[in-house]
């Protein structure tokens, strides 16, 4: 069982929709993170929040939006997503980013576009 | 790019202790080394860190090198439940998580 949690677990999605993902974490960490894992890769980050505000944002396109409405929670806004974004997005928290406290993750949404 | 590297496979008996190996020779003072692993469809989960003393805890121990640049994973007991990739970490400038291939552990009965 994991304490970040992911919402939904499986997403398919017509490249014309628009949809959100959800993490929460009850843990008071104030750094989460989007990853994004491909079949058969390693995870690659996207986004990083520290303390609520955008701090990293990895070359990520348009059509993948965060959102860090409070410190509890994380949200990816997607709209007008290509196959190829089809993957496995991972959300991952940490009590602050940096060297030390290490990150805890989800177990993701499996995405998938039509 | 990752800051490490890893076997790509590695076999162990069940029962047996699992030693996973770790080279980053080019860490720095301050850089912490982690330890994930990653289970088919699940997200990675966190197993140790450290930084310059061997590490232990209630899944695995954690043997740093004198010289930092090396480290092992020692899973002291290995289950089939163990079967896995595993992740050896250092982050990068920015703080980063940046994951390498890792060595994927199959467990055999």
């Amino acid at each position: 069982d994991t304490e970040v949690t992911q919402t939904p677990k499986h997403l398919v999605m017509g490249m014309t929709n628009k949809k959100s993902l959800k993490c929460e974490q009850h843990m008071g960490h104030r750094a989460m993170y989007w990853y994004k894992q491909k079949a058969k890769k390693p995870p690659e980050l996207m986004f990083v929040y520290s303390y609520e505000k955008l701090s990293i944002n990895e070359s990520v396109p348009s059509r993948f939006s965060p959102e860090c409405p409070n410190s509890s929670l994380l949200n990816l806004h997607l709209h007008a997503l290509q196959p190829e974004d089809s993957a496995l997005y991972l959300c991952a928290s940490s009590l602050t980013h940096g060297q030390g406290p290490p990150q805890h993750f989800g177990d993701g949404t499996r995405l998938s576009i039509l | 790019d990752a800051k490490t590297t890893q076997p790509p496979s590695m076999d162990c008996a069940e029962g047996r202790a699992a030693n996973l190996p770790c080279n980053h020779s080019t860490i720095s003072g301050n850089e912490y080394v982690y330890w994930y692993r990653q289970i088919h469809s699940q997200g990675p989960q966190y197993i140790i860190h450290g930084l310059k003393n061997n590490e232990t805890n209630e899944m695995a121990s954690l043997i740093i090198t004198e010289d930092r640049k090396s480290s092992t994973l020692i899973l002291p007991h290995a289950t089939l439940r163990d079967t896995a990739v595993y992740y050896c970490i250092v982050r990068g400038s920015q703080g980063n998580l940046i994951f390498g291939k890792g060595t994927k552990l199959s467990v055999k009965p």
